[in-house]
């Protein structure tokens, strides 16, 4: 059974630094990966989308890289900003019918 | 091209009423999947369904909770005789037929008083 784990489940850091956010998933037979952004009381916001056959993608200041063979992935932040500050969801398509199998989050807060 | 639509976004019902939650896919999409957020819990697969026919109830509440996606119109999650433990946030996507990634609405808010 596909098991997503995220960690740390809060993290708070100063305007400016690089973070990292972790993902593992129990079960390395995956068809994509996905992270997601979720505002307090809003909706889901994709922000990169991995297929099993890459190893990383990056959109802007964030870059999301897979091992597949370690089952995890990590979501790099570069130069974070306080609208940054949100839950990240990490998400595993295992191919059954396109279910995502989601973590519980990491709850980013970056002060001004 | 309008994104997942999803209507009410905020639904407050008193126990034991009814709750219909809409989703309109995106324009072209074929499938639409549901999921749900309880409070402090991680977001659950729900149901996946293709125009006039469900795929995969598997996370589907036994009893209660039934979905449609009818030829014409939108998708609709409705649950009957509500309780309390309903109260959550329910999300749907769609995607297209051969599609690799899912797209979602901004969810609906449903209070259980």
């Amino acid at each position: 059974k596909q098991e997503v784990t995220q960690i740390p489940a809060a993290l708070s850091v100063p305007e400016g630094e690089n973070l990292v956010l972790n993902c593992s998933f129990t079960d390395s037979a995956i068809y994509n990966l996905q992270w997601f952004r979720q505002d307090p009381g809003k909706g889901l916001t994709s922000l990169l989308l991995i297929q099993s056959s890459q190893r990383e993608q990056t959109s802007g200041r964030l870059n999301a890289s897979l091992d597949k063979s370690s089952g995890r992935s990590t979501l790099y932040i570069a130069a974070s900003q306080p609208g940054d500050s949100a839950t990240y969801l990490c998400a595993v398509d295992a191919g059954n019918n396109r279910k995502l199998i989601w973590g519980l989050g990491t709850s980013l807060a970056v002060n001004p | 091209n309008a994104g997942v639509m999803q209507n009410p976004r905020h639904l407050v019902r008193r126990r034991g009423q009814e709750a219909r939650l809409r989703c309109s896919p995106m324009k072209g999409h074929s499938h639409v999947y549901w999921y749900r957020q309880l409070p402090e819990e991680g977001l659950k697969f729900m149901v996946y369904l293709q125009k006039e026919n469900i795929i995969d109830e598997s996370g589907m509440p036994k009893e209660r909770f039934s979905a449609e996606f009818p030829k014409e119109g939108p998708s609709i999650l409705r649950i009957q005789q509500v309780v309390r433990g309903d109260s959550a946030a329910y999300f749907c996507a769609s995607s297209t037929a051969g599609g690799t990634e899912a797209f979602f609405g901004q969810g609906t808010r449903l209070t259980v008083v």
